[in-house]
């Protein structure tokens, strides 16, 4: 069965800290997505890699595919950062073969 | 540009009423997309279109129909509601389907089925 793990499931940062948040998956992936979603239950797309780094200002998504994991790091984080983050992995050519994490919670304490 | 528009917000209904809830998007992208998102789960699909007039089945439709009269919008309906069709629904799309394609969202309808 495709499966995709993320760690923590919840995470309680102080503002200014460095975030991980990690993704694992099972079998070998055409792509992998990071979304966040806000409180109020938008859904953006923040990055999607096949293969090493990417960044967007304060957000770095890292992956290696031979042991099938991901990264999202958050650096000099801050409250506006609170949000839920998802990974979703594409096990096929299109995105109806997305499998979807369950998704880290981040809150960022001023 | 408004992106994807998904109307209602909210939404009570009782067991055995019917629904639809609407999807539009103005990017002219030919993939569009339902899920449902349980508490504590990830997402899930329930169907999808690769353009006008062609759907597919995703992962968890029974219980929900589509259709794609044109490029634009994507209706999700509800016959029948059950309790456990309770759940935030979100609609996407992306152009051409592809996997290393970026997924535009609307902002959700949280459905309560009583």
């Amino acid at each position: 069965k495709n499966e995709v793990e993320q760690s923590p499931q919840n995470l309680t940062a102080q503002e200014g800290e460095f975030i991980t948040i990690n993704c694992s998956y099972s079998v070998g992936i055409s792509a992998l997505h990071w979304l966040q979603q806000h409180p109020g239950g938008g859904i953006v797309s923040l990055f999607m890699l096949s293969s090493g780094k990417k960044k967007h200002g304060r957000l770095i998504a890292t992956i290696n595919i031979q042991e099938k994991h991901s990264s999202l790091h958050i650096t000099a984080s801050h409250p506006r950062d609170s949000a839920v983050y998802i990974c979703a992995v594409n096990y096929g050519g299109s995105q109806g073969n997305l499998i979807f994490g369950k998704g880290t919670k981040l809150s960022v304490k001023p | 540009n408004a992106g994807v528009t998904q109307t209602p917000k909210f939404r009570i209904l009782k067991i055995g009423q019917s629904m639809t809830l609407q999807c539009t998007q103005d990017m002219n992208h030919n993939y569009m997309y339902w899920y449902r998102q349980d508490p504590g789960m990830g997402l899930k699909l329930i169907y999808y279109s690769v353009g006008a007039g062609i759907t597919d089945k995703g992962e968890v439709p029974n219980g929900y129909n589509v259709s794609r009269s044109t490029t634009e919008d994507f209706p999700l309906r509800l016959e029948l509601a059950a309790p456990s069709q309770t759940s935030v629904y979100f609609c996407a799309s992306s152009y051409r389907g592809r996997a290393n394609e970026k997924l535009f969202f609307g902002s959700g309808t949280q459905l309560s089925v009583l």
